[in-house]
């Protein structure tokens, strides 16, 4: 079974600031790990995903992310946030075994708000 | 191209009643999941169909249902609804393999 923590359910941020949201995850087995962004009203859109290789992610809008295996941590990060990025922010794992074609266990989110 | 188109995108229901809602998934894609939203929380995984068949199950009760056909559209459905099954209803298609979700609007359910 596994499980992700998201630490924070809300972050607020001044805008053009840099933000880091954090997910912790724990599992049994080897996972894959993605960050997937949610609009108000609309579904979820994958920012980005860890499978193999480099620890060091870049996903789209600016956003990276670093796979940290001892910490068990797989923490977001922007350097320069804007307006348009608020939005609820999800953390979600799915493991290795099943060759990644499992469903997905998702945190509760990261609600990022940019103040002007 | 049109992405992961789900209907209706907004119902009412009353207590005991039952519900179907429908998913069509992103074109050259095989797989469909569905997954539950409530309310400030992140989504819970109902099940995955791969070949008209549930290929995986999350901790849901047999209330939940679903079905794909040969085009690889899908259903849900769930019987005897409980207040507690109001949510956002989340369909996502994939290929087979860690790839990428791609999740449609949803649908969302309320159970009065």
């Amino acid at each position: 079974a596994q499980s992700v923590t998201q630490l924070d359910s809300q972050v607020p941020v001044f805008e053009e600031a840099p933000v880091e949201l954090r997910c912790n995850y724990s599992s049994s087995v080897s996972v894959y790990l993605f960050w997937y962004v949610q609009y108000p009203n609309q579904g979820l859109q994958l920012l980005l995903k860890y499978l193999s290789g480099s620890t060091l992610v870049k996903g789209i809008n600016g956003f990276e992310a670093e796979f940290n295996k001892s910490q068990t941590s797989f923490h977001l990060r922007k350097p320069s946030v804007h307006i348009s990025d608020t939005a609820e922010y999800f953390c979600a794992v799915s493991d290795r075994i099943g060759g990644g074609a499992d469903g997905l266990t998702f945190g509760k989110g990261t609600h990022l708000i940019i103040q002007p | 191209d049109a992405g992961v188109t789900q209907s209706p995108t907004h119902l009412i229901k009353t207590r005991g009643q039952q519900v179907t809602l429908r998913c069509s998934p992103k074109s050259g894609h095989d797989t469909v999941s569905w997954y539950q939203q409530a309310l400030g929380q992140g989504p819970q995984f109902i099940f995955q169909y791969y070949e008209e068949e549930e290929r995986q199950r999350g901790n849901f009760p047999d209330r939940f249902s679903g079905h794909q056909f040969p085009n690889y559209s899908s259903e849900l459905n769930v019987n005897a609804l409980l207040l507690g099954d109001s949510a956002l209803y989340l369909c996502a298609s994939s290929s087979q393999g860690p790839g990428e979700l791609f999740f449609g609007e949803g649908s969302r359910l309320t159970v009065l």
